[in-house]
């Protein structure tokens, strides 16, 4: 399977805990984004990547969140002292010629995060 | 980007085709729109993008009005596969690199058998 990878596919934690997901984008895709996704609602953008630079932070992105995309490959999303409000699913996307209108973005089928 | 409103849902019946509006009326010259849907415990799915032409691929149609404020998508034949959440989002395409896509609430298409 050569499309978006995010690890794992659910976690339950507690409230007060620390989780982290992954995300292995289609390799070779210069650009990452993250998003949430709450019931009812349209995915949320959080922040975007171009290779290993995070260009761009949403106002939702509260300083409990932390991604990183160390070497421009697979990213990391942790959330610190999770919060029932957290309960989201986690959308990983990515894509390639970021500049052009050809720019598709190709998301993984997420992370279901359930705070309790 | 300017904003976007749909139909919260629609109805079609299977075989028939799918038309599904968006509404965009602030839109601005550099700007695109594009379509993408969400299956049931899916990620988001991109079908289609126009700029002020008409477009059509392998999935679908994009019928864009003369003065860009409206736009329709058509599946020719639906399929009960094709029930999903559609999103109609309107992008700046830049130099320095695209914005972020902004998703809506989108269209619930239920396609009825």
């Amino acid at each position: 399977d050569t499309g978006v990878s995010q690890d794992p596919r659910h976690k339950i934690t507690k409230r007060g805990q620390n989780v982290t997901f992954r995300c292995d984008p289609i390799s070779e895709h210069n650009r990452l984004y993250w998003y949430r996704q709450t019931l009812g609602q349209g995915p949320e953008f959080l922040t975007y990547f171009q290779n290993e630079a995070q260009l761009e932070k949403s106002r939702l992105l509260s300083d409990r969140f932390s991604a990183e995309r160390p070497k421009g490959s697979f990213s990391t999303l942790e959330i610190q002292r999770t919060e029932q409000g957290d309960s989201a699913m986690y959308l990983c996307a990515s894509s390639l010629e970021v500049r052009t209108t050809n720019e598709k973005l190709f998301f993984g089928s997420g992370t279901q995060l359930s705070v309790l | 980007d300017a904003k976007t409103t749909q139909p919260p849902s629609m109805d079609c019946a299977e075989g028939r085709a799918a038309n599904l509006p968006c509404n965009h009326s602030t839109i601005s010259g550099n700007e695109y729109v594009y379509w993408y849907r969400q299956i049931h415990s899916q990620g988001p799915q991109y079908i289609i993008h126009g700029l002020k032409n008409n477009e059509t691929n392998e999935m679908a149609s994009l019928i864009i009005t003369e003065d860009r404020k409206s736009s329709t998508l058509i599946l020719p034949h639906a399929t009960l596969r094709d029930t999903a959440v559609y999103y109609c989002i309107v992008r700046k395409i830049r130099n320095s690199g695209n914005t972020p896509l902004v998703f809506g609430k989108g269209t619930r298409l239920s396609v009825i058998a």
